[in-house]
């Protein structure tokens, strides 16, 4: 059973540029969670998605950034118009049910705005 | 909100000894503590869960403590290896009332165990 994927795992962006993120859970899973570790920081949440459905998503900035698990294939993070600021490790999480079990985390994608 | 502190920051110890990590937090209303280590430029590895009704874990030599009524989780790691070198993280998942199961991550534990 693989583990968590995420690619890429190293992004470079130009300021103003999309970056696209992917996170493929763990099989059977039907949770995904998706942090943000700036640099010097600790890992902050941003958003829990189910398949199709948003759940939460109280840690996302509210402009520039989206996040979709659809029915079929990965789970997206999407960053429109990057700035310096964004450059950060951004993680993904899966779990089978809810957070009340282990939460098994990827290995990140390392984004550079330049 | 719920705010994780993890004491000390950063620690370095003799190979052997035992050592124990601390995390606290300030909403008691969690559905359960983990700790997970990070190694440099890695992702996360999870070491142990320890739900609301539980006390404690072990794995190895490994063991976390939860304490509800303080706020507190310790992680002990006994007869420290180089090889346990790495971040500890701590992190309680609340639930939010907004459905938020996401977990709120203290800053961590840089672990250095000297051969």
């Amino acid at each position: 059973n693989a583990g968590v994927m995420q690619n890429p795992r190293h992004l470079v962006r130009r300021r103003g540029q999309e970056a696209r993120l992917r996170c493929s859970p763990m099989k059977g899973h039907s949770h995904v969670y998706w942090y943000r570790q700036l640099p010097e920081e600790g890992l902050k949440f941003m958003v829990y998605l189910q398949k199709e459905n948003i759940i939460d998503e109280s840690g996302m900035p509210k402009e520039r950034f989206s996040a979709e698990f659809p029915k079929e294939g990965p789970s997206i993070l999407r960053i429109q118009q990057v700035v310096r600021g964004d450059s950060a490790a951004y993680f993904c999480a899966s779990s089978p049910r809810t957070s009340e079990e282990t939460q098994y985390f990827g290995p990140g994608t390392r984004l550079l705005v330049l | 909100k719920q705010e994780v502190t993890q004491i000390p920051a950063a620690l370095s110890v003799p190979e052997g000894e035992n050592l124990v990590l601390n995390c606290s937090f300030t909403d008691s209303a969690i559905y359960n503590l983990q700790w997970f280590r990070q190694d440099p430029g890695k992702g996360l590895t999870s070491l142990l869960l320890i739900q609301s009704s539980q006390r404690e874990q072990t794995s190895g030599r490994l063991n976390a403590s939860l304490d509800k009524s303080s706020g507190r989780s310790t992680l002990y790691i006994a007869a420290s290896q180089p090889g346990d070198s790495a971040t500890y993280l701590c992190a309680a998942s609340v639930y939010s009332g907004g459905g938020a199961d996401g977990l709120t991550f203290g800053k961590g534990t840089h672990l250095i165990i000297q051969p």
